[in-house]
This record gives C-alpha cells, sequence and structure tokens, in this order.
C-alpha cells in the first residue's frame, strides 16, 4: 500500500540549515507530484512547496520562498527538502503528501511527520 | 496572498447534521479539498475535487461547492468523527501554490 516516510528533523539553532527526506513505497513515485505541508506546535495545516512529476515545476509558500528548496531523485523514491536560513518560526511537524495526479491537485496520501525545532 | 476562512469550531450532537464552511475568492475555479486530523495523527483526505469521497471513507461524508463557498456535510455525525478539518485549495492566478483554512474544531456530544 503507499507509504511516505519522513526523515531528517531535529534541533537545530536559528541560521543553520537542514535536510529532510521523505521516501515513499508502494506507488510509482515518478508519476505523481508531492507536497510538504508544515504545522507548528497547536497551530494549523500550512502548505509549504510543491513539485511536479519530472521535478519541472516548484512552487513555495511566500514564508518559506528564497530559504527552502524541495527537489526530488526519482531514481531513489525520495523527495527532499532543504531548509536554509532557519528561523524560530520554522518549528514544526513536516509532513510529505503525495498528490493524486502529475503536478498539484492537492495533497492526498500523508507521511506521519518529522519534528524540527529551531532553538539555540 | 490568497486566504480560506473557516469556522473556528462547530458543535452538533450525536447523530445531527455539521456542517462546515469554507470561503474563498478563487473557489468558483478551483476545486476544494477536505481533511480530518485527530489529535496526534496525520491528515486524512475526506473529500477531494470539491465533491468525490476516496474509498474508505464513510459515505456519511460528503462535499458540495457553490460561488465562493465549499462546505463539507457529515450526515449523522458520529462520536468518532470529532477532529479538526481543514479546507484546501489552490490560487487562481496560475502560480499553483496552495493554501489551507485556518481549520475547524468539531465537536460530538
Amino acid at each position: 500500500q503507499v507509504q511516505l516516510v519522513e526523515s531528517g528533523g531535529g534541533v537545530v539553532q536559528p541560521g543553520r540549515s537542514l535536510r529532510l527526506s521523505c521516501a515513499v513505497f508502494g506507488f510509482t513515485f515518478s508519476s505523481h507530484g508531492m507536497h510538504w505541508v508544515r504545522q507548528a506546535p497547536g497551530k494549523g495545516l500550512e502548505w509549504v512547496a510543491v513539485i511536479w512529476y519530472d521535478g519541472s515545476e516548484k512552487y513555495y509558500a511566500d514564508s518559506v520562498k528564497g530559504r527552502f528548496t524541495i527537489s526530488r531523485d526519482n531514481s531513489k523514491n525520495t523527495l527532499y527538502l532543504q531548509m536554509n536560513s532557519l528561523r524560530a518560526e520554522d518549528t514544526a511537524v513536516y509532513y510529505c503528501a503525495r498528490d493524486p495526479g502529475y503536478s498539484s491537485s492537492g495533497p492526498e496520501y500523508w507521511g506521519q511527520g518529522t519534528l524540527v525545532t529551531v532553538s539555540s | 496572498s490568497y486566504d480560506l476562512t473557516q469556522p473556528p469550531s462547530v458543535s452538533v450532537s450525536p447523530g445531527q447534521t455539521a456542517r462546515i464552511t469554507c470561503s474563498g475568492d478563487a473557489l468558483p475555479k478551483k476545486y476544494a479539498y477536505w481533511y480530518q486530523q485527530k489529535s496526534g495523527q496525520a491528515p486524512v483526505l475526506v473529500i477531494f475535487e470539491d465533491n468525490k469521497r476516496p474509498s474508505g471513507i464513510p459515505e456519511r461524508f460528503s462535499g458540495s461547492s457553490s460561488g465562493t463557498m465549499a462546505t463539507l456535510t457529515i450526515s449523522g455525525a458520529q462520536v468518532e468523527d470529532e477532529a479538526d478539518y481543514y479546507c484546501y485549495s489552490t490560487d487562481s492566478s496560475g502560480n499553483h501554490r496552495g493554501v489551507f483554512g485556518g481549520g475547524t474544531k468539531l465537536t460530538v456530544l
């Protein structure tokens, strides 16, 4: 069945970088767009970024544009989120999610999330 | 930036119909998606493309959209439906950026 497993979260100091990974199983990764969504402690969901099935198009929320980069390796069935210049307000559980289509319809299947804490 | 507006909370008794609304200027042109999130768990898709139900989602969950408002309806709400519900859509400007509503806490008691 469809499975998404995030990793790479942890505690990081403000201004530093972190890379999240999302390994997928049970479907043809190269046929689906992929999203990152985050949720700060006690807050609602915030869409972060999307990448199309072949990596040709990428879109970002204004809050992370210029600091975060979404990418994928279809040969490894893995999605990435490179997070630079981290701020306290980036503290959140980060979820990866599959899009039902090639591009950007909406998150469909979700992983269980990985917690990123930005603190000195 | 584009916003989707939801009521912070909705409360019903078991067996009653719960309706959660989501308003946004682009909804006449863009689909709405709905997610259920129970405490400590990842979100689950319950409605996609305004009114389609994924396999495994109970028939009591339905969706509709008219003009600038999308609605999630839970007919005969059960205690286990108590959760946070979020709508999602995309910006109509063609930049494919997503946005979530602020979420609605559904209480069934």
